[in-house]
């Protein structure tokens, strides 16, 4: 069964940096083709792409964000982590990680994690 | 970027009637195209991808067409599980881009 887990802090305050890990079950992120995204949500709004990053650890950014965006994978643990600098109110939203399946050209999201909610308040 | 613009915003539609969902895209994306619905409260779900491919488990009533700039989901027969919010994405291109959302109510 593939399933995802994000998990970190639900409040940061505005200037501090956000450390967001996704937790993987029943896929490798050392499979060839496997690929794990981060798209986050504000409240009543829509889906924004934030970053990917593939088996290979091929990368890409949102180019409004990239400044300020970091994406790793810990292979050993299956996780993914993102981190996400100099925080906003604007960047409270619900923060998603994704699973990209395996495939030529598929970039698109076939499982999703449950989502946490970040609030950037002070 | 490519800029994926949804119509209408908000769709009234009665149980069992046809529902059609556009999207389109402000520069072709071939069929590069997924939708994905969202229930209140819940996690996007994968619906179509190339355009016009069911994701595993999604009921035949859904179905998308379309390829370039111009794409429609339909669902016929809606049921009452089908109100949700539906999201188009492309993945032509950098950066992967979703439309703004179509909320499917009751009528």
């Amino acid at each position: 069964q593939i399933t995802l887990k994000e998990s970190g802090p639900a409040l940061v305050k505005p200037t501090q940096t956000l450390t967001l890990t996704c937790s993987l079950s029943g896929f490798s992120l050392s499979t060839r083709g496997v690929g794990v995204g981060w798209i986050r949500q504000s409240p009543g709004k829509a889906l924004e792409w934030l970053a990917i990053i593939y088996w290979d650890n091929d990368i890409y950014y949102s180019p409004s964000l990239k400044s300020r965006l970091t994406i790793t994978k810990d292979t050993s643990k299956n996780q993914v982590v993102l981190t996400m600098t100099n925080m906003d109110p604007v960047d409270t939203a619900t923060y998603y990680c994704a699973r990209r399946p395996v495939g030529d050209y598929t970039r698109f999201f076939d499982y999703w994690g449950q989502g946490t909610l970040v609030t950037v308040s002070s | 970027e490519i800029v994926m613009t949804q119509s209408p915003a908000t769709l009234s539609v009665s149980p069992g009637e046809r529902a059609t969902l556009s999207c389109r895209a402000s520069q072709s994306v071939g069929s590069s195209l997924a939708w994905y619905q969202q229930k209140l409260g819940q996690t996007p779900r994968l619906l179509i991808y190339g355009a016009s491919t069911r994701a595993t488990g999604v009921p035949a009533r859904f179905s998308g067409s379309g390829s370039g700039t111009e794409f429609t989901l339909t669902i016929t027969s809606l049921q009452s599980e089908d109100f949700a919010v539906y999201f188009c994405q492309q993945y032509n291109d950098w950066p992967l881009t979703f439309g703004g959302g179509t909320k499917v109510e009751i009528k």
